[in-house]
């Protein structure tokens, strides 16, 4: 079955980077678009950008450009988001989720990682 | 680009029918018929109930229903059950293979 299996929670001071795995199973890595998404504490769910685990360039949300950067690794099935100059807004769960093989749709989600910035 | 616009709650008893507006601009919703939906029960991961404005993955029970108008979509649970208590979000395919999401929806069954 599939599953997107995501790293643990983390703590970071501002000004710190995080990144984030997302390990992909039960199914052929390279033939999905991977997201990711994050969501507030109470809020709604944010778009952050999208990789090709077969290869190209990443599309980041305008928001995050400069800040974020998205990678796989194909031997071991995974995706990474790294996101750097932690402010205490990138307080969040953070998800990765696959697209649907007709496209623009995520039918796939990881269980989340709650990332919390905090002096 | 700005979230899709829903409205904050709706509610409804057990066996009534509620309907979510999802409201963009012809840069997104109005542009592609490329909308999606999802439950997100408190504290999990968000689940795929619609896709492609009207279309339902296998599981996911008859009761709910997606359609678009212009810039407009709506997702309907008809005969609402207890179960489906939960927030719900909309999303949109927004060129140059960016997306957004909607403000999301809790509904309340009463």
């Amino acid at each position: 079955q599939v599953q997107l299996v995501q790293s643990g929670a983390e703590v970071k001071k501002p000004g710190a980077s995080v990144k984030i795995s997302c390990k992909a199973s039960g199914y052929t890595f390279t033939n999905y678009y991977i997201h990711w998404v994050r969501q507030a504490p109470g809020q709604g769910l944010e778009w952050m950008g999208i990789i090709n685990p077969s290869g190209g360039s990443p599309t980041y949300a305008q928001k995050l450009q400069g800040r974020v950067t998205m990678t796989r690794d194909t031997s071991t099935s995974t995706v990474y988001m790294e996101l750097s100059s932690l402010r205490s807004e990138d307080t969040a769960v953070y998800y990765c989720a696959r697209e649907g093989s007709t496209y623009y749709y995520f039918d796939y989600w990881g269980q989340g990682t709650l990332v919390t910035v905090s002096s | 680009q700005s979230a899709l616009t829903q409205p904050p709650s709706v509610s409804g008893s057990p066996g009534q029918s509620v309907t979510i507006s999802c409201t963009g601009t012809s840069s997104d919703v109005g542009g592609y018929n490329r909308v999606s939906w999802y439950q997100q029960p408190p504290g999990t991961a968000p689940k795929l109930m619609i896709y492609e404005v009207s279309n339902r993955p296998s599981g996911v029970p008859d009761r709910f229903s997606g359609s678009k108008s212009g810039n407009t979509a709506s997702l309907t649970i008809s005969g609402l059950q207890a179960e489906d208590e939960a927030d719900y979000f909309c999303s949109s395919y927004a060129s140059s293979s960016t997306y957004v999401f909607g403000t999301g929806t809790k509904v309340t069954v009463l």
